[in-house]
C-alpha cells in the first residue's frame, strides 16, 4: 500500500520561502504510474491544484503560482518537494501531497498524504 | 479557465438517495472524478472516470456524466456519508486540473 507523508515548517514568515517535502513509501517514486502532485486547501475553502512533477523531473504548474513555484524530485530518497517563494498570508493553507494516476489520461488523485497546515505570519 | 460549479450544500434523509451535481461547459466530453472529504481528513477518491469505483468504495456510490452536468449519486445514505464532496476534471485544452467548489452533504 502506497503512503504519502508531508513534512516541513508549520510557520513561515511573510516574504520567505514555504518549503515542504513529501515522502513516498510502499512504492518506488520512479516506477509508480503517478504524477506527484501538490494540492492546497485554504481555511474553510475548497481544493486548489498547485502542480506536479513526474519521475523524470518534468513539471507542470498552476499558472497562478508559476512565477513563485518550484517542485523537485529526489528519486534516491523517494521524495518530492515544493518550494513557494515570497510567501504571503494568502498562502496559508493545508498542503496535501498526492499521486495522480496516469492511464492514457490523468485518472484522478488516488493517493493522498494526511496534509500539513502551513501558516504564513510574522 | 475551465470552471466547475457545485451546489454548496445538499441535504438528504437517511436511507434516501443523495445526488450532487457538477456543472461545466461540455463536461460530458471530459473524465470526471469525485472525492469525499470528512472534517480534518484528506480527500478520498470515491469515483474516477465518471463512474468507476476504486477498490473499497461501496456500490452505493455511482456516477454519470453527460452534456454539461456530471452527477454523483449516493444511494441508501448513511450518517457516515456526511462529508464535503468535490468533482474534478483534467482540462485537455490547458492541461490544468480543476476542482469544483465542493458540496457539503448533510444527512438529516
Amino acid at each position: 500500500q502506497v503512503e504519502l507523508q508531508e513534512s516541513g515548517p508549520g510557520l513561515v514568515k511573510p516574504s520567505q520561502t514555504l518549503s515542504l517535502t513529501c515522502t513516498v513509501s510502499g512504492a518506488s517514486i520512479s516506477s509508480s504510474p503517478h504524477f506527484w502532485t501538490w494540492i492546497r486547501q485554504r481555511p474553510g475553502k475548497g481544493l486548489d491544484w498547485i502542480g506536479y512533477i513526474d519521475y523524470s523531473g518534468s513539471t507542470f504548474y498552476n499558472p497562478s503560482l508559476k512565477s513563485r513555484l518550484s517542485i523537485s524530485i529526489d528519486t534516491s530518497k523517494n521524495q518530492f518537494s515544493l518550494n513557494l517563494n515570497s510567501a504571503t498570508a494568502a498562502d496559508t493553507a493545508v498542503y496535501y501531497c498526492a499521486g495522480e494516476r496516469q492511464k492514457l489520461i490523468p485518472n484522478g488523485f488516488d493517493i493522498w498524504g494526511q496534509g500539513t497546515m502551513v501558516t504564513v505570519s510574522s | 479557465s475551465y470552471v466547475l460549479t457545485q451546489p454548496p450544500s445538499v441535504s438528504v434523509a437517511p436511507g434516501q438517495t443523495a445526488t450532487i451535481t457538477c456543472v461545466g461547459n461540455n463536461i460530458g466530453s471530459k473524465s470526471v472524478h469525485w472525492y469525499q472529504q470528512k472534517p480534518g481528513q484528506a480527500p478520498v477518491l470515491v469515483l474516477y472516470g465518471d463512474s468507476d469505483r476504486p477498490s473499497g468504495i461501496p456500490e452505493r456510490f455511482s456516477g454519470s456524466n453527460s452534456g454539461n452536468t456530471a452527477t454523483l449519486a449516493i444511494s441508501r445514505v448513511e450518517a457516515g456519508d456526511e462529508a464535503d464532496y468535490y468533482c474534478q476534471v483534467w482540462d485537455r485544452s490547458s492541461y490544468l486540473r480543476v476542482f469544483g467548489g465542493g458540496s457539503k452533504l448533510a444527512v438529516l
